[in-house]
C-alpha cells in the first residue's frame, strides 16, 4: 500500500518569503500526485496535480510543484507567499494499479501560517 | 452546478445512536468516496464506490456502512456511534476513477459524546 509523508507539520513564514513544502510517497509504480489546500473553515480545494509529462506543474494562486521520480518526491513551492496563503496543505497520491479502484492516500498535512 | 453537497454540517450524537450522513453530487461522477479528517492524521478513506450498486472498503471502514443506489447519492451510515468516531467527514467525487481530480464537499463535523 502506498503512503505519503509530509516533513513539516507546522510552518511559519513572513509575507514575501519563499515556500517549499516537502512531500514523499512510497510506491514503485505509476502514481498520480496532488496537492490540496484547506483554508480555515473551508473544504479541500485542488491546488495542482501531476499525471504525466512535464514534471514541473503549475497550479492556482502561483503555486507549483516538481515531481522527482528518483526521489519519490512532489514538493510544493511558491516564490513569495501572502497572508491569504495561511491554510492547511495536503499532499496526496493515488497509485494507478491495474484495474483496481481505491482512493487518495493523504499525508498528515502541513499547517502554514503567514505572518503579515 | 452545486457540486458536492453534504448534510448536516454539524451533528452531536450520544454513544450508541445511529445516523446517516448525506452526500450528493450533480456532476454525474461515477466515483464517490468518504473520508474522515482527524487532527494530525490527514484524511483517511472510509468507503468508496465506483458506480451505482458497487461499494468497497477503504482504510478505516469499521463502524460505517454505505450504499449507492443512484449515481448522485452516497450516504454514510454510523451504525452505533462511538466517541472514536468524533471527526470531520468529507465526501468526494470524481469522474470515472479515483486517480482523477476529486471534488470535495464542505464536510460534516460530528461529535459523539
Amino acid at each position: 500500500a502506498q503512503s505519503v509523508s509530509q516533513h513539516n507539520h507546522h510552518v511559519i513564514l513572513s509575507e514575501a518569503a519563499s515556500l517549499e513544502l516537502g512531500c514523499n510517497y512510497s510506491y514503485g509504480g505509476t502514481v498520480n500526485l496532488f496537492w490540496y489546500v484547506q483554508y480555515p473553515g473551508q473544504h479541500l480545494q485542488l491546488l495542482l496535480k501531476y499525471f504525466s509529462g512535464d514534471p514541473l506543474v503549475k497550479g492556482i494562486k502561483g503555486f507549483e510543484a516538481e515531481f522527482i521520480k528518483s526521489k519519490f518526491s512532489f514538493n510544493l513551492r511558491k516564490p513569495s507567499v501572502q497572508w491569504s496563503d495561511t491554510a492547511e496543505y495536503f499532499c496526496a497520491v493515488n497509485a494507478r494499479s491495474g484495474g483496481g479502484a481505491d482512493g487518495l492516500t493523504f499525508g498528515k498535512g502541513t499547517h502554514l501560517i503567514i505572518q503579515p | 452546478n452545486a457540486g458536492v453537497t453534504q448534510t448536516p454540517k454539524f451533528q452531536v450524537l450520544k454513544t450508541g445512536q445511529s445516523m446517516t450522513l448525506q452526500c450528493a453530487q450533480d456532476m454525474n461522477h461515477e466515483y464517490m468516496s468518504w473520508y474522515r479528517q482527524d487532527p494530525g492524521m490527514g484524511l483517511r478513506l472510509i468507503h468508496y464506490s465506483v458506480g451505482a450498486g458497487i461499494t468497497d472498503q477503504g482504510e478505516v471502514p469499521n463502524g460505517y456502512n454505505v450504499s449507492r443506489s443512484t449515481t448522485e447519492d452516497f450516504p454514510l451510515r454510523l451504525l452505533s456511534a462511538a466517541p472514536s468516531q468524533t471527526s470531520v467527514y468529507f465526501c468526494a467525487s470524481s469522474y470515472r476513477a479515483p486517480y482523477n481530480e476529486q471534488f470535495f464537499g464542505p464536510g460534516t463535523r460530528l461529535t459523539v459524546l
